[in-house]
């Protein structure tokens, strides 16, 4: 049972425009959603998280949106930049729980 | 936030055979997760290394193959057991404060990850 999901496992987006990467999940009793980025052998780093209160959470070029009646985040990165290309992963925490569940990672590419 | 080493990064093993991976904190952390990535999936959760006792193991994960060790608050190892090519995965150690993921503030910090292959 895969409560969270990251449909698109690749993502090619040109330099300077957005990116936007997407992820769905089940459990309406997640409290706080996440998105990290890793590199090639490095360890995944935070990005940015949205509390499930809240419908939008911005942090430079990052912009994380939630809609809570479908379901679903998305992570906005403008502009895209070629530092940019690693694989982004979504994760939910239910608090109390002390447990993250990811999803499956987008690749994301930014071509120069 | 605190700084992760984890040792082997990687390694080649024969099946049947066991494997200890070491994750070392440079500063004291009340929680420490063992995780798992397989090829194009997910990172799981293996188990929570609970400092001075027996470590929280996830369903579908068992301490007979993944035995943890948390001796302090900065170290734990993870044993890989009588490993098969299924085992063969990027397996991460992370950290992360109580109090803020209680919160949700927080994050987990990760370490680089050690890379099993077995064959």
């Amino acid at each position: 049972d895969q409560q969270v999901k990251q449909n698109s496992p690749s993502l090619s987006v040109q330099e300077g425009r957005i990116s936007i990467l997407n992820c769905d999940y089940t459990n309406s009793m997640f409290d706080y959603f996440l998105w990290y980025k890793k590199y090639p052998a490095e360890g995944p780093t935070f990005l940015i998280s949205i509390s499930s209160i809240k419908d939008k959470n911005e942090d430079g070029r990052f912009t994380v949106f939630l809609n809570k009646s479908a379901k679903h985040l998305s992570l906005h990165i403008v502009p895209s930049q070629p530092g940019d290309s690693a694989v982004y992963f979504c994760a939910a925490y239910q608090a109390g729980t002390y447990k993250y569940i990811f999803g499956t990672g987008t690749r994301l590419k930014v071509l120069a | 936030s605190a700084v992760i080493s984890q040792k082997p990064s990687r390694d080649i093993c024969q099946r049947g055979t066991s494997l200890t991976i070491q994750c070392q904190v440079d500063s004291q952390v009340t929680m420490m997760f063992w995780y798992r990535q397989q090829p194009g999936q997910s990172l799981t959760l293996i188990a929570t290394a609970n400092q001075g006792s027996e470590a929280t193991y996830e369903s579908g994960f068992v301490i007979d193959k993944f035995p943890i060790s948390r001796p302090n608050l900065t170290f734990s190892t993870l044993t890989v057991s009588n490993m098969s090519p299924e085992d063969s995965s990027i397996y991460l150690c992370s950290v992360g404060d109580l109090g803020q993921i209680s919160s949700g503030a927080n994050v987990l910090t990760f370490g680089a990850g050690s890379r099993l292959t077995v064959l």
